[in-house]
């Protein structure tokens, strides 16, 4: 199994500018997870997905940012505008049927908005 | 609500030296508690876990035991070595409908040095 794959794995941007973030869940995977990591507020959990459908965004900063996840293999993270206060490190993780399982997390997308 | 308290870093150590990294929870319900390790430059990646009182989760030679008691799961290795260097995440999922979300603790970073 080739693990949670995100892509970009690193993604400079200007501000302003829109940043979409790819994630590829495990397969036979049902929940997906979207954290932001930076030094100053660590793991922040954005949005989750359970077969496809949003559960939690309570977790997302603000309009700006939007997530969809289409089918069971793919999602996206978009931010519109994007500011420097985005910069940060964004992690997709996904979780089998079984809740004591644990996450499965990707290498993480580095945006760094300038 | 539901939380997870971790000792500050960063803990350095020598190589060979006993390590413990201290951490608590809040929670309501039964949890299942996890460590999660962050080497430089990747994801997070599951070290170990306990499911339920008394269990003890080991790997790598890590070790940490689920007290309900005192409400830990202190994390412990007899011997570190330099590539044990990262950061380490403490972690509980308490769902009764299974959502399975995780909620970190902020983060322990060891340094270990030869």
């Amino acid at each position: 199994d080739a693990g949670v794959i995100q892509s970009p794995r690193h993604e400079v941007t200007e501000m302003g500018q829109e940043v979409t973030l790819r994630c590829k869940p495990i397969s036979g995977h049902d929940y997906l997870f979207w954290y932001r990591q930076t030094m100053m507020r660590g793991l922040e959990l954005l949005i989750y997905f359970n077969n496809n459908v949003p559960i939690d965004d309570s977790g997302m900063p603000e309009d700006r940012f939007s997530a969809k996840m289409p089918n069971a293999s793919f999602s996206t993270l978009k931010i519109q505008p994007s500011e420097p206060r985005d910069s940060a490190v964004y992690f997709c993780a996904s979780r089998s049927p079984n809740r004591n399982s644990g996450y499965t997390f990707g290498s993480g997308t580095r945006l760094t908005v300038v | 609500g539901n939380s997870v308290t971790q000792m500050e870093g960063p803990v350095t150590l020598s190589e060979e030296a006993f390590l413990t990294i201290n951490c608590t929870y809040t929670a309501t319900g039964y949890p299942s508690l996890f460590w999660y390790v962050q080497y430089p430059g990747e994801g997070l990646q599951l070290l170990l876990k306990a499911t339920k009182a008394d269990d003890k989760g080991s790997n790598k030679g890590f070790e940490a035991t689920y007290r309900k008691e005192t409400t830990s799961f202190h994390l412990e290795k007899g011997s570190v070595q330099v590539s044990d260097s990262a950061v380490y995440f403490c972690a509980l999922s308490v769902d009764s409908s299974n959502t399975g979300k995780l909620i970190f603790g902020q983060g322990t970073t060891l340094q270990v040095k030869p």
